[in-house]
């Protein structure tokens, strides 16, 4: 079956490290995305790819780093500059960088806790 | 700036009763409108989404929204709610951004408990 895997499911870290949260998708999209839910939050993304080897800053990517070096890969940093990195990272797809006409696909996502 | 805002934090309904759940937006144009289902743990799964056309919008599971543009709103509903529909519900409008293909901006959620 076709989807979004986003591993692992719980990540545990101490405060000042590094941390990568993985992405992988089979759907063959071209566009992929990565947001941050917080408890009684809206969705909010942090940053996305149209294409391989392109990347864009959302609405809050300070303290996170991406690459896009695989069209099926799109891997999520958190920093240690990020101020208050626990929370639900959900990954997502879209056949094409038009998210108005081509429906996001989310991961079941990970939550990350920073301790 | 485009915004949602969906009133109802969490509501709870009888198994078998109507559903229905707010969504307001603020756009200067015509918006693209979306309403999403996220479970427990997982991921969000598309239910709907009005582009144009027919203000009354049939989704999956049963469920439909309505556009109002006098309103600006776009509100969820279901004639008969099973308890495998508890979970959260997020509505978000989508807007072209001037050179990027657009962004989604997300409500903050309303939570469904379903009462046997």
């Amino acid at each position: 079956d076709g989807g979004i895997t986003q591993s692992p499911k719980y990540l545990f870290r101490k405060e000042g490290q590094n941390v990568t949260l993985s992405c992988e998708q089979n759907l063959n999209h071209d566009a992929m995305y990565w947001y941050r839910q917080d408890p009684g939050q809206g969705l909010r993304l942090i940053y996305y790819s149209q294409i391989v080897n392109d990347f864009q800053k959302g609405d809050i990517a300070e303290g996170y780093s991406v690459s896009r070096e695989k069209k099926e890969s799109f891997p999520l940093t958190v920093t240690s500059a990020q101020k208050n990195p626990t929370a639900f990272y959900l990954c997502a797809s879209s056949m094409d960088g038009q998210v108005l006409n081509s429906p996001l696909h989310f991961g079941n996502g990970t939550r990350l806790t920073v301790t | 700036a485009q915004s949602v805002t969906q009133p109802d934090i969490h509501i709870t309904v009888s198994e078998g009763a109507s559903l229905e759940l707010r969504c307001n937006y603020s756009y200067g144009a015509t918006p693209y409108l979306f309403w999403y289902v996220q479970s427990p743990g997982q991921g969000l799964q598309l239910l709907l989404k009005y582009f144009s056309g027919d203000t009354l919008v049939q989704g999956i599971k049963g469920f439909e929204a309505e556009f109002k543009r006098s309103q600006s709103s776009f509100n969820l509903r279901k004639p008969s709610v099973h308890w495998s529909d508890a979970a959260e519900y997020f509505c978000a409008v989508g807007a072209y951004k001037r050179g990027s293909q657009g962004n989604l901006i997300f409500g903050k959620g309303t939570k469904l408990s379903v009462k046997p």
